[in-house]
């Protein structure tokens, strides 16, 4: 089964802060990842698909990147309702589903 | 609303069994295809389940398969997970999530989430 591994685990940044994580599947997955962010006591919600592609009503400053085993998830300028968990999950060809083991962005 | 709604978990002693239910609402559930993901208590995600709209094809993770069945009532709009011999480690919040297509791909996403349900195995 592919899996993911997602680096760093945990950053610390500041409001306004461009962040960036990564996500590295173990054989190539072409775009099919997804990225999700997931606050406290609360369902992930997705954010990015087909690698690079923004889910309606998620705001601009996320972006994603990548093809093939290496992908990133970048934050522009980072805002106060950012601070959560972000998970990656691949979707190529057939279950399981992987996801990564998550990347905690916190307050500096 | 789009909208799902766990119900059915609890505490239950190793080696029990729970069932599991996800009401749908706001689309048309028949023609989407469901999961289970679980997470365990200061952990990951973890995908458990898939399951066809027809409910003709079914996958599960291999921490599950033998225990766990998948199934659906498009009739009642709603999902199940029923799930046997449980041990301490299927500790969990459990999630339904529909998955959907995109331009490049049968499966691209989980884009609606339900609010999730607790199950404790626990003696």
């Amino acid at each position: 089964a592919i899996q993911l591994t997602q680096s760093p685990s945990s950053l610390s940044a500041s409001v306004g802060d461009r962040v960036t994580i990564t996500c590295r599947a173990s054989q190539g997955i072409s775009s099919a990842l997804a990225w999700y962010q997931q606050k406290p006591g609360k369902a992930p919600k997705l954010l990015i698909y087909d690698a690079s592609s923004l889910e309606s009503g998620v705001p601009s400053r996320f972006s994603g990147s990548g093809s093939g085993t290496d992908f990133t998830l970048t934050i522009s300028s980072l805002q106060p309702e950012d601070f959560a968990t972000y998970y990656c999950q691949q979707f190529n060809s057939y279950p399981p589903f992987t996801f990564g083991p998550g990347t905690k962005v916190d307050i500096k | 609303e789009v909208q799902l709604v766990e119900s059915g978990g609890g505490l239950v002693q190793p080696g029990g069994s729970l069932r599991l239910s996800c009401a749908a609402s706001g689309f048309t559930f028949s023609s989407y295809e469901m999961n289970w993901v679980r997470q365990a208590p200061g952990k990951g995600l973890e995908w458990v389940s898939y399951i066809s709209s027809s409910g003709s094809t079914i996958y599960y993770a291999d921490s599950v398969k033998g225990r766990f069945t998948i199934s659906r009532d498009n009739a009642k709009n709603s999902l199940y997970l029923q799930m046997n011999s449980l041990r301490a480690e299927d500790t969990a919040v459990y999630y339904c999530a529909r998955v959907v297509a995109t331009i490049h791909r049968r499966w691209g996403a989980f884009d609606i989430w339900g609010q999730g349900t607790m199950v404790t195995v626990s003696s």
